[in-house]
């Protein structure tokens, strides 16, 4: 079983709705998680984080967190043709390892 | 801009050969983390360096190293390349080992 595991894509979404990307991960010790934007060509910059059991709101961006089911999802509400990237899952793995999924291919269409 | 830079940002090497690439950290930072990245995958852990210790190693032959110095800067070298070992090499720092990782612009490897 892969350490993080998300859905490749493509995930194709209208301008204006919702992108749900969603995230499960295999150890059940990991306490941080991370959502990662990757642009064609560039490197991954971290727009959401969160520790803790439930959701956490930033801006057009929720990021939404169950331990008990080892999953964790990013919404993007209002989505912008600019949102269109790959989205990469990231868990922490011991003390110094953040393990990152294969990423998801988010495109928003105008 | 993360204030990490990777250089050199796009290199071809051969089979069997040697490269080096190297990371400066964000000022501030003592942690540097190296990650492959293959095209359409996530970024694999390779090593962490902190405070010039290897911190942790993922899955990789040894003939993946790495150097940190005292000024946090930091080298990964690759000895008797393959062609798989073609990818986008990530550097990040941290302002600690369990710190948000800021990376750089990273080096596109192509071996031939």
């Amino acid at each position: 079983q892969k350490e993080v595991e998300q859905n490749s894509g493509p995930l194709s979404v209208p301008e204006g709705a919702i992108a749900s990307l969603n995230c499960t991960y295999s150890d059940r010790g990991s306490q941080s998680f991370f959502w990662y934007r990757q642009y064609s060509g560039k490197s991954p910059e971290l727009i959401m984080f969160i520790y803790s059991n439930g959701d956490k709101e930033d801006g057009r961006f929720t990021a939404q967190l169950n331990k008990a089911s080892q999953y964790v999802s990013l919404l993007i509400r209002d989505s912008q043709p600019s949102d269109s990237a790959t989205y990469l899952c990231a868990v922490t793995w011991g003390a110094q390892k953040l393990v990152f999924g294969q990423g998801t291919r988010l495109t928003i269409n105008p | 801009e993360t204030g990490v830079t990777q250089s050199p940002t796009h290199l071809i090497k051969t089979r069997g050969q040697q490269v080096t690439l190297r990371c400066s950290s964000q000022s501030g930072h003592n942690t540097v983390s190296w990650y492959q990245q293959a095209l359409g995958q996530g970024p694999q852990f390779i090593f962490q360096y902190y405070r010039e210790e290897e911190n942790g190693r993922g899955n990789f032959p040894p003939r993946f190293s790495g150097l940190q110095f005292p000024n946090y800067s930091s080298e990964l070298n690759v000895n008797a390349l393959e062609l798989d070992d073609s990818a986008l090499y990530l550097c990040a720092s941290s302002r600690d080992i369990t710190g948000e990782l800021f990376f750089g612009e990273g080096s596109r490897l192509t071996v031939l």
